[in-house]
């Protein structure tokens, strides 16, 4: 149980396009999303988060209009990184949290597999 | 502000051994603190949970807990070269309200142990 599926697992973009990453929660439905951002050899840096019909709340120094999150259902949430550009690469992690029987349902964040988008 | 600190080691350690991860936290108010194990290259995969002070024994793994004096560590015995990996302590606030709901990750430990 818990899984959590990234689609897609590898993007090379040229500069000033568009990018959609998906998240789905798929034997639970998650009433939190995650999305975080991961740079070599650092920690996980949380972007934003999201519930499900509801606007995304977005960390301090994230900026709302360049990563645009929507979370339409209980299983999927995206994130589009608009217009991107080479600082922007970045291993791109969701997570999602809720939907499930006792503490480690309720509490526990469950992470995809990741995005890695390489922008030229 | 929320912290969450670790020794980024490397920590190293033979076959077989035990090694001893360890986190302290600033907020006091903290209720459950998370293991997270992280190979390279790949997303981040829970290990164990604990919220109650003492301990938490899961298979080779051990989860401790003290309140008091904010700290929480992970034990893991007659490690494996498969143990090597980066191990994040994360630490999440009471209620459901507010940033409460969110995860403080600490930068995390490397492991490597070796054959």
């Amino acid at each position: 149980g818990a899984v959590v599926s990234q689609h897609p697992s590898w993007v090379i973009c040229k500069s000033g396009t568009s990018v959609k990453i998906e998240c789905r929660s798929l034997d639970f439905q998650a009433t939190t999303m995650f999305w975080y951002r991961q740079f070599p050899k650092q920690s996980l840096m949380l972007m934003a988060t999201s519930n499900e019909g509801s606007k995304a709340t977005y960390e301090q120094g994230v900026e709302k209009d360049k990563f645009l999150i929507n979370h339409a259902s209980l299983t999927l949430s995206t994130l589009t990184v608009t217009s991107a550009h080479p600082e922007d690469s970045s291993f791109y992690i969701c997570s999602a949290q809720g939907g499930l029987a006792g503490f480690a349902g309720r509490e526990t964040q469950y992470f995809g597999p990741g995005t890695r988008l390489l922008v030229l | 502000q929320k912290e969450v600190e670790q020794n980024s080691g490397p920590l190293s350690v033979p076959e077989g051994a035990i090694a001893s991860l360890n986190c302290t936290y600033s907020d006091r108010g903290s209720q459950s603190f998370f293991w997270y194990r992280q190979y390279s290259g790949k997303s981040p995969e829970l290990i164990m949970f604990i919220y109650s002070n003492g301990d938490k024994e899961d298979g080779r793994f051990t989860a401790q807990l003290n309140k008091a004096s904010q700290y929480v560590s992970l034990l893991i015995r007659d490690s494996q070269p498969s143990d090597s990996a980066t191990y994040l302590c994360a630490v999440r606030g009471y209620g459901s309200g507010g940033s409460n709901y969110k995860l403080t990750f600490g930068k995390g430990t490397l492991l490597t142990v070796n054959p």
